[in-house]
């Protein structure tokens, strides 16, 4: 059972560049989530997902999108690649009932570059 | 909005020696309160929970207490181990927000042996 994979584990950019972050998760959750962990920050939501075609904002969404076409993926888009969005990515799942504070799965992370 | 507040780090501590990582929220009501811990080059993966007033989640040796009065849910463990090094994340679920979760800045821990 692999759980949530991301790739790639590291990325370097230049400024202006375009590129997308995979995520996969074979547990067949519905709720999808991607962070950005900077250093002595914690985790800020990046957008989210309920489920396959629905894909909502969280915190800080400039400069990203999302799609949600299956169950299983859920990938991050960088259009405009900018210094700011250097930082540490972050993919998680959980199942549907969020009611029974069901934990998130996280990836290993994306280490993106930005220069 | 909700926030959670932990220690400062980085903490060093010898092996062997007893770990208390202070962690306090300020959302009403009685949210459900997490530690995740981060080891080195991996994603966050859950430690324990607790999901209602004076529960005590524990795992691996470590233990946190629910406590209402204090709005705190602090991490303790007795013998701390070099393996124990890594980063660690207290969390609560107050239903609040996109995802409902808050976290913490998050503590590094560094056990040497």
């Amino acid at each position: 059972n692999a759980g949530v994979t991301q790739t790639p584990k590291f990325r370097i950019l230049k400024i202006g560049q375009s590129m997308t972050l995979q995520c996969t998760q074979d547990m067949n959750h519905n709720y999808m989530y991607w962070y950005r962990q900077d250093p002595g920050m914690g985790l800020k939501l990046i957008y989210y997902s309920v489920g396959a075609g629905i894909t909502d904002k969280g915190e800080v969404p400039n400069g990203y999108n999302v799609s949600r076409s299956t169950t299983e993926d859920f990938p991050l888009r960088l259009e405009l690649a900018a210094p700011s969005q250097t930082s540490v990515y972050f993919c998680a799942s959980s199942p549907l009932n969020r009611g029974d504070n069901s934990p998130l799965h996280f990836g290993n992370g994306t280490r993106l570059t930005v220069t | 909005g909700d926030s959670v507040t932990q220690m400062e780090g980085p903490v060093t501590l010898s092996e062997e020696a007893f770990l208390t990582i202070n962690c306090t929220y300020t959302a009403t009501g009685y949210p459900s309160l997490f530690w995740y811990v981060q080891y080195p080059g991996e994603g966050l993966q859950l430690l324990l929970k607790a999901t209602k007033a004076d529960d005590k989640g524990s795992n691996k040796g470590f233990e946190a207490t629910y406590r209402k009065e204090t709005t705190s849910f602090h991490l303790e463990k007795g013998s701390v181990q070099v393996s124990d090094s890594a980063v660690y994340f207290c969390t609560e679920n107050s239903g609040g927000g996109a995802d409902g979760l808050t976290f913490g800045k998050g503590t590094h821990l560094i056990i040497q042996p």
